[in-house]
């Protein structure tokens, strides 16, 4: 069991850029999800995926950001037109199956800082 | 909507000392509740969790129980380390889908 793992750690990009992420999570995790952590606050749910399917999309994940789980294995998240307000620590967690009782474990996060 | 409240950090505590860290929710149903926890320079872990009213969820000397009538999950530790030193959040999930809802995070420093 090698853990969540997120691609690149750090990204920094100037405002307007397009910017992608990547997350692998556990094998055989069917579950995949995002959130988004800014300074000081607690991780805010973006989106989650079962196997290849977007179930689940928050208010928060703006037209500017679309996820991807082709494969139904590793994930990518696309920024587009990046602003300054985009900076933060993009976590990415997998669980086996999902429901009320599943333990979502969490990568070490992506820190995107838009200049 | 649902929603979790957590006391506000930073706490410092000397070694050895009693932990308390509040934590109260709001939720619909009937849902899980964890205590996840980041060290300095590292993700998120899970601590603890408790998925049904009146469970203790413990690990590493952390306790915390799922009170139903009072909506709380406080964190107790009966004598911190330096080591407990991190950020710790509150959660619940699956109250209303599979999201996980975060407190704002309380930060403990524990001095030697």
């Amino acid at each position: 069991d090698t853990g969540v793992s997120q691609d690149p750690r750090h990204k920094i990009t100037k405002r307007g850029q397009n910017v992608t992420f990547r997350c692998d999570p556990i094998s055989e995790h069917n579950r995949l999800y995002w959130y988004r952590q800014t300074l000081g606050q607690g991780p805010e749910f973006l989106t989650y995926f079962q196997n290849e399917a977007q179930l689940e999309k928050s208010r928060l994940l703006s037209d500017r950001f679309s996820a991807e789980r082709p494969k139904g294995s590793f994930s990518t998240l696309e920024i587009q037109r990046t602003e300054q307000g985009d900076s933060a620590m993009y976590l990415c967690a997998s669980s086996p199956q999902g429901g009320r009782t599943d333990t979502q474990y969490f990568g070490p996060g992506t820190r995107l800082t838009v200049l | 909507g649902d929603s979790v409240t957590q006391m506000e950090g930073p706490v410092t505590l000397s070694e050895e000392a009693f932990l308390t860290i509040n934590c109260t929710y709001t939720a619909t149903g009937y849902p899980s509740l964890f205590w996840y926890v980041q060290y300095p320079g590292e993700g998120l872990q899970l601590l603890l969790k408790a998925t049904k009213a009146d469970d203790k969820g413990s690990n590493k000397g952390f306790e915390a129980t799922y009170r139903k009538e009072t909506t709380s999950f406080h964190l107790e530790k009966g004598s911190v380390q330096v080591s407990d030193s991190a950020v710790y959040f509150c959660a619940l999930g699956g109250s209303m889908g599979d999201k996980i809802i975060f407190g704002k995070g309380t930060r403990l420093h524990i001095l030697p």
